[in-house]
Formats: structure tokens, C-alpha cells, sequence
């Protein structure tokens, strides 16, 4: 695989579910960020780790718990979700942090019920 | 001041015609303009950038153009095709604050 990965595609929990969002990246690229992506909206960074330690962290309820084990991979843990966070998370992930091009996976669109 | 606000929403054009979409930004430290295209299905991916030292930047088909006094730009798409069909994002970041602050997006249709 090349590029950015994310998995799965699509994700459908109830609210009181617990499930994980995986991102994997094949760049071997240094920062790795998760964004929300609502209709009609600005895309919204939600989390950005670079070298593995997380540098930002937008006020993202704590219902979102991000994951980065490694700079290949980042995980995007969900519980206790309510209706209003369905949307697509796209995971992204660049050289280093910084004003450097992002790239970008396909996104998991999660409904939640 | 952190916002960007991009218009049109949404925008049908004929095949050849010149959809022209515009963001305006109201941060005078933002110095790096990108547009992205997103695709059904996909994320969103690097089409063109500009630095404010520059008023326009072309790269195939796709121009740039920048009015630093008005602080806005626009992205200007020449002989468009059905297959720029696309949702496009314009974005401005500056030095003291890398994070990418995002327009809310145009859907772009070309008619064959």
C-alpha cells in the first residue's frame, strides 16, 4: 500500500459503543494529524503529533482519545460518541510539522446512532 | 481574525468556462495560501499554493491570484473540464502558528 491509509471506511457505533479509527502512513513522513470533516464546514484539526508526542490539541472533547505508537501510525480512539460527532475523519500526515504539504488518507465516515 | 471565508459554496459551470472560486482572510501574519481539490470518496490533496510575495502563480490550468491590500485570493480554473469536478478548499497558515486554517469548501460542477 502507498500513501495514507485509513481504515475502516465507514463505521456506524451507538452512542455507549467503544471502537478505534486506525491511520497508517507509508511516507515516511514525521507529523500525523486527525481532522473532522462536517458538510458545508472548515475541516477542523482535532489532534497533530509529531515524532510520536502530540503538539496540538484543539479543544477536542475527551470522548476522542488519540493514539500514536509510532510516526507510521495513528489511532484514533472513540466512546461515549453523541449523534452530532458523524462525519468523516480524515487522518493526514506531512515531512515534519510545519508549512509543509499534507497528505492526506480517504477518510472514515462515522454515523453515530 | 483566525477565519477564512470562501465563496462561492457551491458553483455550476460549462465545459471551457472559468470557474473562479475566493477566500478573504482578515490575519495579516498568514503568508501561505494553499487550495486543495477533494474528490468523492477521497481526501483532500495539494492542487496549487502562493507566498504573499507573489500576486499570481499558474500551474497548468489552475492560477492563483493574490491581493494582499484586500487580503484575499482566488483560485481560477482556465479551460475547465468534467473532470474538475470536485469540492475545492482554499487554506492560510502563518509562522508563529503552522496549524492550516480551513475555508468551508466550494462544490464545483462542470458541465460536459
Amino acid at each position: 500500500e502507498t500513501g495514507v491509509t485509513q481504515t475502516p471506511r465507514h463505521l456506524v457505533m451507538g452512542m455507549t459503543n467503544k471502537k478505534s479509527l486506525k491511520c497508517e502512513q507509508h511516507l515516511g513522513h514525521n507529523a500525523m494529524y486527525w481532522y473532522k470533516q462536517s458538510a458545508k464546514k472548515p475541516l477542523e484539526l482535532m489532534f497533530v503529533y509529531s515524532l510520536e508526542e502530540r503538539v496540538e490539541n484543539n479543544s477536542v472533547p475527551s470522548r476522542f482519545s488519540p493514539e500514536c505508537p509510532n510516526s507510521s501510525h495513528l489511532f484514533l480512539h472513540l466512546h461515549t460518541l453523541q449523534p452530532e460527532d458523524s462525519a468523516l475523519y480524515l487522518c493526514a500526515s506531512s515531512p515534519q510539522q510545519g508549512r509543509n504539504e499534507q497528505f492526506f488518507g480517504p477518510g472514515t465516515r462515522l454515523t453515530v446512532l | 481574525q483566525q477565519q477564512v471565508k470562501q465563496s462561492p459554496q457551491s458553483l455550476i459551470v460549462q465545459k471551457g468556462g472559468i470557474p473562479i472560486i475566493n477566500c478573504a482572510y482578515e490575519n495579516t501574519a498568514f503568508d501561505y495560501f494553499p487550495w486543495y481539490q477533494q474528490f468523492p470518496g477521497k481526501g483532500p490533496a495539494l492542487l496549487i499554493a502562493i507566498r504573499p510575495d507573489v500576486s499570481e502563480k499558474k500551474e497548468g490550468r489552475f492560477t492563483i491570484s493574490f491581493n494582499k491590500s484586500a487580503k484575499q485570493f482566488s483560485l481560477h480554473i482556465m479551460d475547465s473540464q468534467p473532470g474538475d469536478s470536485a469540492t475545492y478548499f482554499c487554506a492560510a497558515s502563518g509562522r508563529s502558528n503552522y496549524q492550516l486554517i480551513w475555508g468551508a469548501g466550494t462544490k464545483l460542477i462542470i458541465k460536459p
